[in-house]
């Protein structure tokens, strides 16, 4: 069965601190993995996906195939990061996604 | 980016009646779309996916008779919650699969909170 984890519910950084937001999952075949984001109020919005290998808002996300993580990182956190954070890996069939349980992010000024 | 709405953003209702939910692509055409169902403070959890022209395909646990889902053309899918009970309250959200610059990306609706009496 396909499974997400998210241990972190909350995390609270202050601005300017190094933030890592954790992702494992378990997955059958080669997922794509994806972190989308949940602004206050806001529709649910795709982040950024593991095959893009890009930056998004200054945050990345390295995919572990050892150690099937898929953990989401930035070096300085903004107050404007605060936001519902899910890890989401997606299959093949008609692309269905995942989502992880979220982790809800509070940065502090 | 791609845009999906939904209408209503937010349903009262009595127990016993049936509501329709709608999602529209309004940039893009979409073959595919998916319903989910969030509870409070949970993730969320994939209901059905809508295919254009074909029947949907159902989560393990999602009863299709009570949740019914249309599909009829490439820029709506419809869910209808048949027979509300207060049970079926919930903030259901829908998303649209779109390719683009060789990319497949699913762009989510706002949402359609639906609270049954």
């Amino acid at each position: 069965a396909q499974r997400v984890t998210q241990p972190e519910k909350l995390l609270s950084v202050f601005k300017g601190a190094p933030v890592e937001l954790k992702c494992n999952y378990s997955y059958s075949g080669s997922p794509e993995l994806f972190w989308y984001v949940q602004y206050s109020r806001q529709r649910l919005q795709l982040l950024l996906r593991h095959i893009s290998r890009e930056s998004i808002k200054g945050f990345t996300a390295d995919l572990n195939k050892g150690e099937t993580s898929f953990h989401l990182k930035k070096p300085f956190a903004q107050e404007e990061d605060s936001a519902m954070y899910y890890c989401a890996p997606g299959g093949t069939s008609y692309g269905k996604l995942t989502f992880g349980q979220g982790t809800i992010l509070t940065v502090h000024p | 980016g791609a845009v999906v709405s939904q209408h209503p953003s937010r349903v009262i209702c009595k127990s016993g009646t049936s509501v329709k939910i709608e999602c529209r692509s309004l940039d893009f055409q979409a073959t595919t779309m998916f319903w989910y169902r969030q509870f409070p403070k949970q993730s969320l959890m994939l209901m059905a996916t809508s295919n254009e022209g074909s029947k949907a395909t159902y989560e393990q646990g999602v009863e299709k008779d009570k949740f019914l889902i249309n599909h009829a053309s490439l820029t709506l899918s419809t869910l209808t919650v048949t027979s509300a009970h207060p049970e079926d309250s919930s903030f259901y959200i829908c998303s649209a699969r779109d390719y683009g610059r060789g990319q497949e990306t699913q762009y989510f609706g706002p949402g359609t909170r639906l609270l049954v009496l």
